[in-house]
Order: structure tokens, then sequence, then C-alpha cells
């Protein structure tokens, strides 16, 4: 069973800080990565996306960065807000499959 | 333009009971993912249909199905119910068949607990 490896599982950080999510893969032949932000009682949103021609997508204070080699990706959230606490998940499509596999989620909290 | 709706929200059954979930996708999305959400396993694929047939499935017991209609609304079926299946279910719309390829747009989801 493929898995992806998120870490860390709590995070928190004050604000105006930078947070920082890391997530692991194993093998996969399709090449998107998202990352899905879930507040609660909502379902997961998607957040971003990267496909590994690049090693790094910014949209606003959130980026990926992707090392293809280390099989490895993160997101960084810069300037970080408390309207940011929320639970990420990353995600990689499974080897084989058309389906996402995603990783265990970090729960954000952003302090005042 | 009308998200993911996924009815009921909330959902209280007997261990042996079944249960049918409803998922109605984002207008034009033909693709519909089902994923099983808990504290301890997160969140967990179930099955993806696309254009009214099973294109992948997870490691989920057969008591578990579920069928897409000629509109793309999807239901799941849980038989025999069992106290581990209480969870958040949560459908999941795409464009097309691959959410590698579209990416995934997910409903508020429907807290079932077994009791």
């Amino acid at each position: 069973q493929q898995q992806v490896k998120q870490s860390p599982q709590s995070l928190i950080v004050q604000k105006g800080g930078i947070s920082i999510i890391n997530c692991a893969y194993e093998n996969t032949a399709f090449d998107y990565f998202p990352w899905y932000q879930q507040f609660p009682g909502k379902g997961p949103a998607l957040l971003i996306a990267i496909r590994p021609d690049v090693s790094e997508k910014k949209e606003g204070r959130f980026t990926i960065s992707f090392n293809k080699s280390a099989k490895q990706f993160s997101l960084h959230i810069m300037d970080s807000q408390p309207g940011d606490s929320a639970t990420y998940f990353c995600a990689a499509p499974y080897s084989s499959a058309s389906k996402i596999i995603f990783g265990s989620g970090t729960r954000l909290s952003i302090r005042p | 333009k009308a998200g993911v709706t996924q009815t009921p929200r909330y959902l209280i059954k007997t261990r042996g009971q079944q249960v049918t979930l409803s998922c109605s996708p984002i207008s034009g999305h033909r693709s519909v993912s089902w994923y099983q959400q808990t504290p301890g396993q997160g969140l967990q694929f179930l099955f993806e249909y696309f254009s009214e047939t099973q294109r992948n499935k997870g490691n989920f017991p057969g008591r578990f199905s579920g069928r897409q209609f000629s509109n793309s609304r999807s239901e799941m079926n849980v038989s025999t119910l069992e106290l581990g299946d209480s969870a958040l279910y949560l459908c999941a719309s795409s464009l097309g068949q691959g959410a590698q390829l579209y990416g995934y747009t997910f409903g508020s989801g429907t807290r079932l607990t077994v009791v």
C-alpha cells in the first residue's frame, strides 16, 4: 500500500511567522502534488498544487517546494495569520490508478 | 456555481443497520470519489466512479458499495453497520477521471455515527 508521510502532526506558529509542513511520497507514475486545507465542519479544499516540471510554485503567501530526487515536497505559509489555522493535507497520486492518497494531516494553529 | 452537495449532513444509525449517503457533484463534473475520514486513519479512499462505472476501489470490505447515475449523482451504501464505521464520509467531484489531472472539489461530508 503506497503511503504519503506527512509531518509534523501539529504545529503552533506565531502570527507573522512561517509555517512549514513536509511530505514524503513513494513511487508514483503521475506528476501532481496538491495541498488541501480543511476547516472544522468542512470538507478539504484544494489550496495549491504543483507539477514537478518546476521545483517551486508560489500563490500569494503559500509556496510549494518540490524535491523530486528526494521524493519530498513541502508547504510554506509566509506571514501566517490566525485565519490560516486549519488542518492541512498533502496528497500524491497513487502509482497505478487515478486516485489520490492523502497524508495524515497537520493541525496548524496560529497564535495572535 | 453550486458546490458539491452531500445529504444528509448528520446521521445516527444502530449497529447492524444499513445506510445510504448521497452526493451531487458540481454541474459538469463526471467523476465522483468517496473518502472516509476518521481521526485515527485520516482520509482513506473508498472508490471512484466515472460515467456510471466504478473505476477504482480502496481497501474496504464489501459492505461498502456505491453507484453513479446518468446525471453523475452518486450514492454510497454501507450494510451491516459496525461501530468502527463511524466517520465523516466525504464526496469529491472532479471534471474528469483522474484527480491528478483536474483536482478534487469536496463536499462538506456526512457525519455518520453508529451506536
